[in-house]
């Protein structure tokens, strides 16, 4: 089946790193997406990794993934307050363009 | 350039009626697709639509359609509206429908219905 599991809530300080971590089922997933939320917004592509991958670099922004254990994290580094959001992960597997969601990490930056 | 556009923003619909949602992808994007986010939890696909074929469905009863015209725009129908469609509808569009292609996702229409 298709699953995609995260914690529901993170809370950091303003200038230290953010991890968010999820989990997938979907043994044929090729693409593996983070998106974020701001209140009462759509959703924005922050970045992706292809299947073949372990890990990405953008800027404040490192995904890693596990294929083996099917665990892909987030990190943001020099969390700012203007980080707080929600953050999915979304995995797809080439079948008709078809996204599937995790519920969500909210993320609170405290300063 | 203007990114993905959904009207209305807001609509209020009571049970049992019926309700059009309107989309309008980047300009140049031929690949639109839907999704419904109920509240706390991650969006669920209902459609995609490329070159104005439909190229995926999600797991949607029949009361949910949609369409994609000549220029690319797209529509999410709704019939016989329950209490559960209460929700965000979430369009995105991208150039075009392997996965690959970056979908970008508009604003959102907040559907409530009483």
């Amino acid at each position: 089946g298709e699953d995609v599991e995260q914690s529901l809530f993170l809370s950091v300080r303003e200038g230290d790193s953010s991890v968010i971590n999820c989990t997938y089922t979907d043994s044929s997933s090729t693409y593996l997406y983070w998106y974020k939320q701001e209140p009462g917004a759509g959703l924005q592509l922050l970045t992706y990794i292809f299947s073949n991958m372990d890990m990405k670099q953008d800027q404040r922004l490192t995904v890693l993934l596990n294929k083996k254990d099917k665990h892909l994290s987030l990190r943001i580094a020099d969390t700012q307050t203007g980080d707080s959001a929600i953050y999915f992960c979304a995995e797809t597997n080439n079948q008709g363009g078809k996204l599937i969601f995790g519920q969500g990490t909210e993320l609170s930056v405290k300063p | 350039d203007a990114g993905v556009t959904q009207s209305p923003t807001h609509l209020i619909k009571t049970r049992g009626q019926h309700v059009t949602l309107r989309c309008s992808p980047i300009s140049g994007h031929k690949s639109v697709s839907w999704y419904q986010q109920v509240l706390g939890q991650g969006p669920q696909f209902i459609f995609q639509y490329y070159e104005k074929e439909e190229r995926g469905r999600g797991n949607f009863p029949d009361r949910f359609s949609a369409r994609q015209f000549p220029n690319y725009s797209s529509e999410l129908n709704v019939n016989a509206l329950l209490l559960g469609d209460s929700a965000l509808y979430l369009c995105a569009s991208s150039l075009g429908g392997h996965p690959s292609y970056e979908q970008y996702f508009g604003p959102g229409t907040r559907l409530t219905v009483t």
